[in-house]
């Protein structure tokens, strides 16, 4: 069965460097998508991607962080310079018709 | 907005017993309504989901969720509970269907399975 997959499961970085957060949706999927889960909150939205351009973003999405979609496959989320705040774990999504989101297992970040 | 509600944080039933977990909704039009489990250390699945139609739906795992407009609820429910049901779940409600469709999510309700 196809699934979202999501490299690395775990990553440790330093405050003030930036990160990336791989994920490689399902392939005939057109819409994509970044959520996040501070320890002990909600899953929220962070941004929502289709035809190659960020189509709806939450408050959460600042000039910190950015998508990119760089070679047809993978789906990327960098955070330019990562704060305390920003230790969660990162969920990427994945959709064919904009309905039923795919997850995949999830980055756990933490910022030290 | 929309917003959703899930009220319980913990709930614990025995194996065998029967389960219910609440989820009240909030929003402007027909709302799309998901029910995700995530197991420890695991991504969030897709146990179910109402866009339209019959207000009863059927999932996966033998679990089951009706849609009530009048109460703006969405209550997971499942007969019998197997010991590997214990995860933490999920409802959430989706906006409009189309592109960038964002959901929202409930705190999520943890359930324990007693022995």
């Amino acid at each position: 069965e196809p699934e979202v997959t999501q490299t690395p499961s775990h990553q440790v970085t330093q405050m003030g460097q930036e990160v990336i957060l791989r994920c490689v949706p399902i392939s005939n999927h057109l819409y994509f998508y970044w959520y996040r889960q501070i320890l002990g909150q909600k899953v929220e939205f962070l941004v929502s991607f289709y035809n190659n351009e960020i189509s709806e973003k939450s408050e959460i999405f600042d000039d910190q962080f950015s998508v990119e979609r760089p070679d047809g496959s993978n789906f990327t989320l960098k955070i330019r310079s990562t704060k305390l705040e920003d230790s969660a774990m990162y969920f990427c999504a994945s959709t064919r018709f904009g309905n039923e989101a795919f997850f995949g297992q999830g980055t756990r970040l933490t910022v030290v | 907005a929309q917003s959703v509600t899930q009220p319980d944080i913990h709930i614990t039933v025995s194996e065998g017993a029967s389960l219910e977990l609440r989820c009240n909704y909030s929003y402007g039009a027909t709302p799309y309504l998901f029910w995700y489990v995530q197991s420890p250390g695991q991504g969030l699945q897709l146990l179910l989901k109402y866009f339209s139609g019959d207000t009863l739906v059927q999932g996966i795992k033998g679990f089951e969720a009706e849609f009530k407009r009048s109460q703006s609820s969405f209550n997971l429910r499942k007969p019998s509970v197997h010991w590997s049901d214990a995860a933490e779940y999920f409802c959430a409600v989706g906006a409009d269907n189309n592109a960038g469709n964002m959901l929202t999510f409930g705190g999520g309700t943890r359930l324990m399975v007693k022995p």
